[in-house]
Parts: C-alpha cells; structure tokens; sequence
C-alpha cells in the first residue's frame, strides 16, 4: 500500500521562475492539502483540495495556485519565485477533507530560490 | 501564522526517562493533534484528541487535553534513542485547515 508520494525530492530555481509539484495521495485518499515549512518552523497551510476544488486557502498570495486531477493527485504552481519561497514543501493526504481525520504526509520537495 | 505555541523549543534528555511536551493555542477547536518529523522527512501522525476528550493513550503516547486553558500535553513514556525528533501539534478549528505550532525538538541521548 503505496503511501503519499512527491516530485521531484529537491529542485533549484532562481528568482522569477515558476515551478510545478506534483503529489500522489496514499491509496484510498481523496483530498490533498499543500503546506510550506520554512527551516526551523511549523508547517503553514497552503490550500487544500477536494473533489478537484480548492476547498480552503491559507494566507499565501495567488502566485500560489493548484490543481486536482480526477484521480486524486496534485499538483502545486508557484509562479514569479522569491527567495522567501525557499522552503520544505509538502503534501498531505486524507479521506473526506475535515480536519478531525488524520493526515497523511510525503517526504517532501526541498525547494531552493538562488 | 501558528495557532499552536510547543513548549520547550528543544528538550535533551536520557534514554529511558519521560518526555513531556506543552502546545497552548488561541481559538476553540474540533480537534488536536500531535506529528512526529524526523530530520528531511514528512510528519507523521501520533495520535488525535477530540475536543470533548480529556486524555487518549496510545502505546508509550499519552496525550492530555484541558480545552478551559486551551492547552495540550504529549508524554513520551520510556523514551528511545529513535524518539528523537520534532514534535508539532496541529488544532483543526475550521472544517478542512489544520494549524501547526512551531515544533519541539527532541532529542534523545542513548
């Protein structure tokens, strides 16, 4: 049983760039969360998404944005990169999309803004 | 921004001993839970506590919750070498987002 997996493991970009990150929820799941983790710090809620909607968002500008597909997986775009993007990104998974259920992380995509 | 605050930041103690953790939050919630990240990894889920719950057990987890102080505690019973980590707690106040604290990092010296 495949758990929550991500794409790529680590990228390197330089400021203005866009990027794409891609998650696959664990088996069973259908609702994907995005959350950022800057070094030394908690993980910030980006946005979720649940039957291919986002279904709430987090304190991040538009340069944020995301999409479900029809089999659950996601992908996260992030366009015009600061350098105060630089962080841990990671994926979530859960079934039904309340915050009373456990979620299901991946290992992450360390992003790097030169 | 974190509604969840850990107490201590950092916590070193030996093998064998307890481990006890403070998250203190802001608003009401439906729900708290604690995550376990080990370095360059994902979180892990440890255990989740409803807000009508007072005290859930799990293994060497026990997890306390006083909603009147808006506040939790993890304990680490007979902490291991492999405990070491960061421990998160996450309140759920609104339907879907989970709000994360800052963390503490615990490390465990064989």
């Amino acid at each position: 049983d495949a758990g929550v997996t991500q794409s790529p493991t680590h990228l390197i970009k330089t400021r203005g760039q866009q990027v794409t990150l891609r998650c696959s929820p664990k088996s069973g799941h259908d609702t994907v969360s995005w959350y950022q983790q800057a070094l030394g710090q908690g993980p910030q809620f980006i946005f979720q998404y649940y039957e291919e909607e986002e279904r709430q968002r987090g304190n991040f500008p538009d340069r944020f944005s995301g999409h479900q597909f029809p089999n659950y997986s996601s992908e996260l775009n992030v366009n015009a990169l600061l350098l105060g993007d630089s962080a841990l990104y990671l994926c979530a998974s859960s079934f039904g999309g309340l915050s009373n259920q456990p979620q299901h992380f991946g290992d992450g995509t360390r992003l790097s803004i030169l | 921004s974190q509604q969840g605050e850990e107490d201590p930041q950092a916590l070193s103690i030996q093998e064998g001993e307890n481990a006890t953790m403070n998250c203190s939050y802001k608003t009401s919630i439906n729900n708290l839970q604690w995550y376990r990240q080990n370095s360059g990894r994902g979180l892990v889920h440890l255990i989740l506590i409803r807000s009508n719950e007072r005290e859930k057990h799990s293994g060497r987890l026990r997890v306390t919750l006083d909603t009147s102080k808006k506040s939790s505690s993890l304990l680490i019973t007979a902490s291991r070498a492999a405990d070491t980590a960061s421990y998160f707690c996450a309140t759920g106040s609104s339907a879907r987002q989970l709000t994360f604290g800052s963390g503490t990092q615990l490390t465990v010296l064989p």
